[in-house]
């Protein structure tokens, strides 16, 4: 069973769609997050979500909206979509500690690549 | 504010060759935590390793080993008798301000074993 998923894979579309990815944990982590890797390669966090409420929010452009129905799934809508939206987004999650001020590792998806023409 | 710098943008070694990934960090905090992640060609990203700030023990995962220097601020990643498969993108990353806890990662660098 895949940890953390996403759908879809690859998504093409046009300049000035909709459109949203899925993310789904089923290892019952409390913690889910979006990054952003573009085509450089470089890696960095859009939000975060904790037990459905949203605790990190980067300077994303409000044309992104994260939703979590539940602590397992972590949607990504995007608006009005833009050529520089075009990148690979990955979600994550993690296991809040139980210890005090203990930070455990993020499990990745698979990311999806999205391509705007 | 949080920064890590890994200098190396490439690296090739012949195979069977050691490598050593060098890691810079930055951070007020004094509790927070690293990770070295692996991107390969397939592109997904796989974590390797995470280590606390107060334990600067170095690890030896097979052949794999980190070297932490808190006194350099550095958090080296070496591979012994370096693979073909151990091609891919190395990233490493940083976490600290608890309730927040996103990760800074680094600009990753790409290791490539020739054959």
């Amino acid at each position: 069973d895949t940890a953390v998923s996403q759908t879809p894979k690859y998504l093409v579309t046009q300049m000035g769609n909709d459109k949203s990815i899925k993310c789904e944990q089923n290892l019952g982590h409390d913690t889910m997050y979006w990054y952003k890797q573009d085509s450089k390669k470089f890696l960095k966090i859009m939000f975060s979500y904790n037990n459905k409420e949203l605790i990190i929010n980067e300077t994303v452009p409000n044309r992104f909206s994260p939703k979590s129905p539940d602590k397992a799934h972590l949607n990504l809508h995007i608006n009005s979509l833009e050529l520089g939206d075009s990148a690979v987004y990955f979600c994550a999650s993690s296991q809040d500690s139980p210890l005090a001020g203990g930070v455990n590792e993020q499990f990745f998806g698979p990311g999806t690549r999205l391509t705007v023409l | 504010a949080q920064k890590v710098t890994q200098a190396q943008t490439e690296i090739s070694v012949v195979e069977k060759e050691d490598v050593t990934l060098d890691c810079v960090y930055e951070t007020r905090d004094t509790t927070y935590y690293l990770f070295w992640y692996k991107q390969p060609p397939s592109g997904e990203l796989v974590f390797l390793i995470r280590r606390n700030s107060f334990d600067e023990q170095n690890e030896i995962s097979g052949r794999y080993s980190w070297n932490f220097q808190k006194s350099t601020s550095s958090f080296n990643f070496t591979i012994t008798a370096s693979q073909v498969v151990d091609s891919a993108v190395y990233f490493c990353a940083l976490s600290a301000n608890f309730g927040n806890e996103k990760l800074t990662f680094g600009t990753g660098t790409r290791l490539t074993i020739i054959p």
